[in-house]
């Protein structure tokens, strides 16, 4: 059974730091991963998908790496701000086709 | 171009009541999914619909149901609603519903049952 997990929960950082955020998963055979942006009481915003056979993507300041042997993905967010405060989560397409997603990190970047 | 529309955005039902909530995918994606979420977690898959067939059902009671409809749009119903029903309940549409595709996720709709 493919579980996601991310890691941390939670992280406060100032304006301006380059961040990391981790996700794992226990299952290798996906068809893809997605990191998502979940502001409070909302919807979810797709940042990047990466597909199974890709090693990382890229849009701004957002870069996601893959790295399905080890079942590891991460997000890198350079330069923060407060606007990118919010629930950042990672999803996997397993193979029927349906997301499996991470519990998810609460990012809070302080002014 | 319109993306993912869910309504209605909030509702709040009684125990045991029915509800719908519908969806409309992105024109041209043939593929819609449902997922719920509960404050604190990720999204978990209830349903996924391609060309108007069930494609996968999650670890959901039969309390849950939905459908799709020759536009592609869907509905969830949930019967004989309980507490625990209460969730962001979120549709995501996709191309093909595929390897090759993401998913694009609608603002959700938020049900509370009291």
């Amino acid at each position: 059974k493919q579980e996601v997990t991310q890691i941390p929960a939670a992280l406060s950082v100032p304006e301006g730091e380059n961040l990391v955020l981790n996700c794992s998963f226990t299952d290798s055979a996906i068809y893809n991963l997605q990191w998502f942006r979940q502001d409070p009481g909302k919807g979810l915003t797709s940042l990047l998908l990466i597909q199974s056979s890709q090693r990382e993507q890229t849009s701004g300041r957002l870069n996601a790496s893959l790295d399905k042997s080890s079942g590891r993905s991460t997000l890198y967010i350079a330069a923060s701000q407060p606007g990118d405060s919010a629930t950042y989560l990672c999803a996997v397409m397993d193979s029927s086709y349906k997301l499996i997603f991470g519990s998810g990190t609460r990012l809070l970047v302080r002014p | 171009d319109a993306g993912v529309t869910q309504s209605p955005t909030h509702l709040i039902k009684t125990r045991g009541q029915h509800v719908t909530l519908r969806c409309s995918p992105i024109s041209g994606h043939k593929s819609v999914s449902w997922y719920q979420q509960v404050l604190g977690q990720g999204p978990q898959f209830i349903f996924q619909y391609y060309e108007k067939e069930e494609r996968g059902r999650g670890n959901f009671p039969d309390r849950f149901s939905a459908r799709q409809f020759p536009n592609y749009s869907s509905e969830l119903n949930v019967n004989a609603l309980l507490l625990g029903d209460s969730a962001l309940y979120l549709c995501a549409s996709s191309l093909a519903g595929e390897g090759g595709y993401g998913y694009t996720f609608g603002s959700g709709t938020r049900l509370t049952v009291v």
